[in-house]
């Protein structure tokens, strides 16, 4: 069955520092996507980063890098010098080989002290 | 950000009665989803569209549907409303399906009496 499974339900992490929020997934296709939103507060849904199962570059957007290991089957969002406006529910999500749907976790509620 | 609004936006209704959640984008994109999102279950599919007219079901379609008219418009219908329905209800639009991002509308709080 295709999952994604986060083992963090709540984490903290000091302002200026650094956070890894853990993501692992399950499935057997060849061909995928990993995608990490943000939720904060407010309630939206904000797009962050998004990793394609053959790029073979970690990719990064601004201070946001997804840490991508195939054989682990894992998808660690990677935080660098958190900002209060930082606190958040942090989702991982994938969408398996040419599938509309997008497959959720259940969520990391990160909240950045000052 | 993408163009894509959801209305209402918070809504109180009594069990039983009908109700209708719109989602309008200004993306032209092909695609757009109605999930749900609920306290232990993350966000779940309701129903998608891959074109005017064109849907099909989620994981959690009963008690729901959808109409598609227009490109920019995606229609959830709610026949008679439960407690159980009572969530956030979230429209995304992808121009693609498989790994094409999905970008989400800001939701539409609902509570079901």
């Amino acid at each position: 069955a295709q999952k994604i499974t986060q083992t963090q339900p709540g984490m903290f992490v000091q302002e200026k520092e650094a956070v890894t929020l853990d993501c692992t997934y399950d499935t057997s296709d060849q061909s995928y996507g990993l995608f990490w939103y943000k939720q904060p507060s407010s309630g939206e849904m904000i797009f962050l980063i998004y990793q394609g199962s053959y790029d073979e570059q970690n990719a990064t957007e601004g201070r946001y890098s997804l840490n991508f290991q195939k054989a682990r089957k894992s998808a660690n969002l990677v935080i660098s010098a958190s900002q209060l406006g930082d606190s958040a529910m942090y989702f991982c999500a994938m969408t398996p080989d040419s599938s509309y749907k997008l497959i959720f976790g259940s969520g990391t509620r990160l909240l950045v002290r000052p | 950000d993408a163009g894509i609004t959801q209305s209402p936006r918070h809504k109180v209704t009594e069990t039983g009665t009908p109700v209708t959640l719109r989602c309008h984008q200004t993306e032209n994109h092909r695609y757009m989803y109605w999930y749900r999102q609920d306290p232990g279950h993350g966000l779940r599919l309701i129903h998608y569209s891959y074109g005017v007219k064109d849907t099909d079901k989620g994981e959690v379609s009963d008690g729901y549907s959808v109409s598609r008219s227009k490109t920019e418009d995606f229609l959830l219908t709610l026949e008679s409303a439960t407690s159980s329905q009572t969530s956030v209800y979230f429209c995304a639009i992808s121009d693609a399906a498989g790994e094409e991002t999905q970008y989400f509308g800001p939701g539409t709080r609902l509570l079901v009496l």
